[in-house]
Parts: structure tokens; C-alpha cells; sequence
């Protein structure tokens, strides 16, 4: 158990639909990074948030958005979502920009 | 455009047996590059960083080499076991006035048979 939570562990949803996934990150870290895998693909960086603040951008939709709160949980907002979104979406959360970790991600199905 | 290439893209081995896993990357100017490995349907578990300045780190098991002029890192696993099979994922940090932007290797896929 990395100490990250993810939620849902599952969304099953329709094309042109938005959705919003949570992270909780490890007690103490103030980084938060977004990563999208699509079947048999490697892992996409999408985003970085430090403290609240937006720090690094990846391979970013503009069909995505992304925020962390004071409380330092992050959400990914998906909209007007597309067959090709389907993946696993993974949180990770660290204290440095050493070691990463990862929480069990969220499967997404579009349909 | 910043990459990172692994290879192979596939390996079977037998239990016991050592393997190395290779990396090539292109990413600059450079942070420091991680091993990753990643079970099936679960998320990264790190295993390694190095920055430039470091040529070897082990863990367990478990020893990644870098040579940053010619940007390539090495995973050595030695005695294999029938839990090391999984996804191992090289991943180059690239150091930005912000935050690091990191770029992700497609993986090796590694599977241990009796």
C-alpha cells in the first residue's frame, strides 16, 4: 500500500460524458502528478501540481483539467470524453522530485 | 523531442536466471532517470533513481547502471523469481525552472517461468 487512494476504483461512462476523478496523496506530500495508460501503452505524464499550484504540464487534452485543494487532494476532471480516453488513470504523490508514488489507479471505460 | 527507448520489448526467462533490461533516452538537459515496476492493473512501485553523477544503485535484487554521455541505463536483475514478472519502466526526468517534466519508456515486459 503506497499510501495514495484513488477513487472510484471503476467508471464505466458514455462518450460525451464528464467525469471527475480523486486522489488523495500520502500524509506530508505537497506534489501531485496525473497519468493516463492506455492498454498496453506506457504511462503518459499529463500533470504536476505542487501545493496547490500548477508546477509542470505533460501530454495534457485541453478536454482535461486538473486542480489540488488546500486540503492537498487533486482531482482530474475529464469532459466531452472520447472512446480513445479509455485507460487506467494514475495519482502519484510525492514530497521531493525524487521518489514517486503511485496509487492504484482508476479504470475508465468509455462506451 | 525528448525519448526514452527500451528494449526489449518482451523477455522470458527462467526462474533463477539474471537478465538485464535496457534504456536509451534523449531527454536533456537531464534530471535523474528511475526504474519503475509496474504489476498488471496496478501503479509503479519505484525501484531506482540516479542522478548524474551516479553510475550504479542497487536494491535487493535488483542494480541499475547509468552512463549519462551516452544516456543509456542498464536494470540487472540477478536471481529471478516467479514475482519479478511485471512491466519495468524507465523513466527520464528532464530538469525545468518549474517542476520536472518526466518522460516514460513503453516498458519491458518481463515474465519468470518455472
Amino acid at each position: 500500500d503506497s499510501g495514495v487512494t484513488q477513487t472510484p476504483k471503476h467508471l464505466i461512462t458514455a462518450t460525451g460524458q464528464r467525469v471527475t476523478l480523486r486522489c488523495s496523496p500520502r500524509s506530508g506530500d505537497l506534489s501531485v502528478y496525473w497519468y493516463q495508460q492506455s492498454l498496453d501503452q506506457g504511462l503518459q505524464f499529463l500533470i504536476q501540481y505542487y501545493n496547490g499550484e500548477e508546477r509542470a504540464k505533460g501530454n495534457i487534452l485541453e478536454r482535461f483539467s486538473a486542480q489540488q485543494f488546500p486540503d492537498l487532494h487533486s482531482e482530474l476532471n475529464l469532459s466531452s470524453l472520447e472512446l480513445g480516453d479509455s485507460a487506467l488513470y494514475f495519482c502519484a504523490s510525492s514530497t521531493s522530485t525524487d521518489t514517486q508514488y503511485f496509487g492504484p489507479g482508476t479504470r475508465l471505460t468509455v462506451l | 523531442k525528448n525519448q526514452v527507448e527500451q528494449s526489449p520489448q518482451s523477455l522470458i526467462i527462467l526462474e533463477g536466471k539474471n537478465c538485464t533490461l535496457q534504456c536509451n533516452y534523449t531527454v536533456s538537459p537531464f534530471s535523474n532517470l528511475r526504474w519503475y515496476k509496474q504489476d498488471t492493473g496496478r501503479g509503479p512501485v519505484s525501484l531506482t533513481i540516479m542522478t548524474f553523477s551516479e553510475n550504479t544503485k542497487s536494491n535487493g535484487r535488483y542494480t541499475a547502471t547509468l552512463d549519462a554521455d551516452t544516456k543509456q541505463s542498464s536494470l540487472h536483475i540477478t536471481a529471478s523469481q516467479l514475482s519479478d514478472s511485471a512491466s519495468y519502466i524507465c523513466v527520464v526526468s528532464e530538469k525545468t525552472g518549474g517542476g520536472n517534466k518526466l518522460t516514460f519508456g513503453t516498458g519491458t515486459q518481463l515474465k519468470v517461468e518455472l
